[in-house]
């Protein structure tokens, strides 16, 4: 069974940084691209970033509103994916979902889903 | 960006009945389109992708149709369980963007 968990929200204040993980099982990590997507509370859906297997480059993808600030990255070996948050802002304040995504170009949707972890920023 | 637009943004039908929820894209997606079901307090769940293929374990009553800009979610008859709010998704570049999302409740 594919599991996804996030870990790594909580309360923080604007212009500093926090580090989301995702730790996955049930598949094997190392062949699927990986990505982000956000949700502000009582809002839609934010698509935040992507990142891809290493067999792709492990080439990465922003949304231009987190761009330069947010970074994700992966680490196969542990079987996680992370999110590197700096400079935060109140507008980054949100639910982050970790997603699985296809192994390969054509693929690319987002096929399984973590239950998320919540940001606040706040002074 | 490819900017995706939803309609109607809520939908009040009853159980049993048909649901047609549309998205359409301000320029050509080609069929990399998703639709994405979430229920309160959920994470999303991918329910068609590449336009109209349904993902594992999705039900029948679920169908998708379109190409280019203009696509349909249709839920052919209401159970409970579907009264949620429907996402659209593009993949056809980057940025990958969302609709603004329907909310199908309950009449």
């Amino acid at each position: 069974e594919v599991q996804l968990v996030e870990s790594g929200g909580g309360l923080v204040q604007p212009g500093r940084s926090l580090r989301l993980s995702c730790s996955v099982t049930g598949f094997t990590f190392g062949d699927y691209a990986m990505s982000w997507v956000r949700q502000a509370p009582g809002k839609g859906l934010e698509w935040v970033g992507f990142i891809t297997s290493k067999a792709y480059g492990g080439t990465t993808e922003y949304a231009a509103s987190v761009k330069g600030r947010l970074t994700i990255s992966r680490d196969d070996s542990k079987s996680i994916a992370y999110l590197q948050m700096n400079s935060l802002k109140i507008e980054d304040t949100a639910v982050y979902y970790c997603t699985r995504e296809g192994a390969g170009p054509g693929t690319y949707y987002n096929w399984y889903w973590g239950q998320g972890t919540l940001v606040s920023v706040s002074s | 960006e490819i900017v995706l637009t939803q309609s109607p943004a809520t939908l009040s039908l009853s159980p049993g009945e048909r649901a047609t929820l549309s998205c359409r894209a301000s320029q050509s997606v080609s069929s990399y389109l998703a639709w994405y079901q979430q229920k309160p307090g959920q994470a999303p769940s991918l329910l068609i992708y590449d336009a109209s293929n349904r993902a594992t374990g999705i039900p029948a009553r679920f169908s998708g149709s379109g190409s280019g800009t203009d696509f349909t979610l249709t839920i052919s008859s209401l159970e409970p369980e579907d009264f949620a709010v429907y996402y659209c998704q593009q993949r056809y570049n980057w940025p990958v963007t969302f609709g603004g999302g329907t909310k199908v409740e309950i009449k």
